[in-house]
């Protein structure tokens, strides 16, 4: 079974502060994604990564960055939290394949609070 | 604009009863997923199909590819089926698209 993990399931930071969410995924997988999902609009790419130290912008990738060192593990970072980034953080992970698509694989999700 | 479109936003039924949820789409698509989340956050896959019908137990999954529609039924549902419904497309790459999500609640 495809084993998806993030670092914390409740998160609380203030303004201002550097939030490193992690996830880690077991099943060697090629593409790893970071989405944010708020009432009402869905769940929203953030970055995408499709291979070590290799990146994509998603829809919504202000006020973010990413760090892929190491194949199994996809980091978002925070830089300066805001409350705006207020939200539920979901990682996903995906094998590569011929097509372009896979089934993802989603990890259990991190509720992130800026006060 | 790749655009993906659900209804309805939030469902009920008794026990029983036939579930349909609908997705359409703006564009061609390469793959639609349909997705459960359940309270806490979890997702899970459902489905990936490019064309025709998947069944899966009481879920069942089918595509129009010229009318740009996809649909979710559950047949005989059941309480522990209450959970949010999502559809998602890639439109020719890996990324995904996703609805809005229909939360479905199923009355004992």
């Amino acid at each position: 079974d495809v084993k998806v993990t993030q670092s914390s399931r409740y998160l609380v930071k203030r303004t201002g502060e550097k939030v490193f969410l992690e996830c880690v995924q077991d099943m060697d997988h090629e593409n790893m994604f970071w989405y944010r999902q708020d009432p009402g609009l869905g769940l929203r790419l953030i970055y995408f990564s499709y291979d070590v130290k290799m990146k994509e912008k998603g829809d919504i990738p202000e006020g973010y960055s990413v760090s892929r060192e190491k194949k199994e593990r996809f980091s978002l970072i925070l830089e300066s939290a805001s409350t705006n980034q207020t939200s539920m953080y979901l990682c996903a992970s995906s094998s590569l394949s011929l097509a372009g698509w896979e089934t993802q694989y989603f990890g259990p999700g991190t509720r992130l609070l800026v006060l | 604009k790749n655009e993906v479109e659900q209804s309805p936003q939030n469902l009920t039924a008794q026990e029983g009863e036939f579930i349909t949820i609908n997705c359409s789409y703006s564009v061609g698509i390469s793959a639609l997923h349909w997705l459960q989340q359940h309270p806490g956050g979890g997702i899970v896959s459902l489905f990936m199909l490019s064309s025709g019908k998947k069944k899966h137990g009481r879920l069942i999954a089918t595509i129009n590819i010229q009318e740009k529609h996809s649909s979710l039924h559950i047949t005989a549902s059941h309480p522990r089926d209450s959970a949010v419904y999502i559809c998602a497309a890639n439109f020719g790459n890996e990324k995904l698209t996703f609805g809005t999500g229909t939360r479905l609640t199923i009355i004992p």
